[in-house]
């Protein structure tokens, strides 16, 4: 089972600023990586899938990179609805799997 | 516009069985584009795939739990349904049932599943 590996568990920050989210994966998934917000209450929404390529309606703020065993997801300009909980998962090799999440708070 | 909804009891008894079924509008079950998973959270903490199945009914299912799970399709109702038995405490979670074409890009809600005598 491929682990996936979310960094920082919170990060802290005010509207407006850049947020950087790290995902790593126990062994190479290629480019098969998504991410998703979740919000409190609310089914996770995707956001990126195959590393870098936005889900319909998704602003452009929402940017993914990477390859391999390193993805970043960046939001390039806070928002007051991007405060949540965010999670990558891969879908290289059975089971699909999801890294443990990052929660993006207000400082 | 694909929809989701997920239905079944709130509560199982340990050691009996969770039912729940995930009806589909606004597309099909049949679409050989799409497979259709289930995923679930505990309270509190992250995301579990349970597995999935294609409208042909073959199925995939995550070896954590695959001794203990059946995910079948009736296209004629246009519904995909979960069954896991001998379920303990350890299942209590909100189950979701998605549509996965490169990522699980529509979401049901999610039900609320609690287990206790």
């Amino acid at each position: 089972e491929i682990v996936l590996t979310q960094s920082p568990a919170t990060l802290s920050l005010s509207p407006g600023e850049r947020a950087t989210l790290s995902c790593r994966a126990s062994q190479s998934v290629s480019s098969y990586l998504a991410w998703y917000q979740q919000k409190p209450g609310q089914a996770p929404r995707l956001l990126i899938y195959d590393a870098s390529n936005r889900a319909t309606g998704i602003p452009a703020r929402f940017s993914g990179s990477g390859s391999g065993t390193d993805f970043t997801l960046t939001i390039s300009s806070l928002e007051p609805e991007d405060f949540a909980v965010y999670y990558c998962q891969q879908r290289s090799s059975w089971p699909w799997t999801f890294g443990q999440g990052t929660k993006v708070e207000v400082k | 516009q694909v929809q989701l909804q997920e239905s079944g009891p709130g509560l199982v008894k340990p050691s009996e069985t969770l039912s729940l079924t995930c009806t589909v509008s606004g597309g099909s079950v049949s679409s050989g584009s799409d497979y259709w998973s289930w995923i679930r959270q505990p309270p509190g903490k992250g995301l579990e795939w349970i597995g999935y199945i294609y409208y042909s009914g073959s199925t995939n299912y995550n070896p954590s739990l695959r001794s203990r799970v059946i995910i079948s399709v009736d296209t004629s109702k246009n519904q995909f349904s979960l069954k896991l038995s001998s379920v303990t405490a350890a299942d209590t979670a909100v189950y979701y049932c998605a549509k996965d074409r490169r990522g699980f890009d529509v979401w049901g809600q999610g039900t609320m599943v609690s287990v206790s005598s």
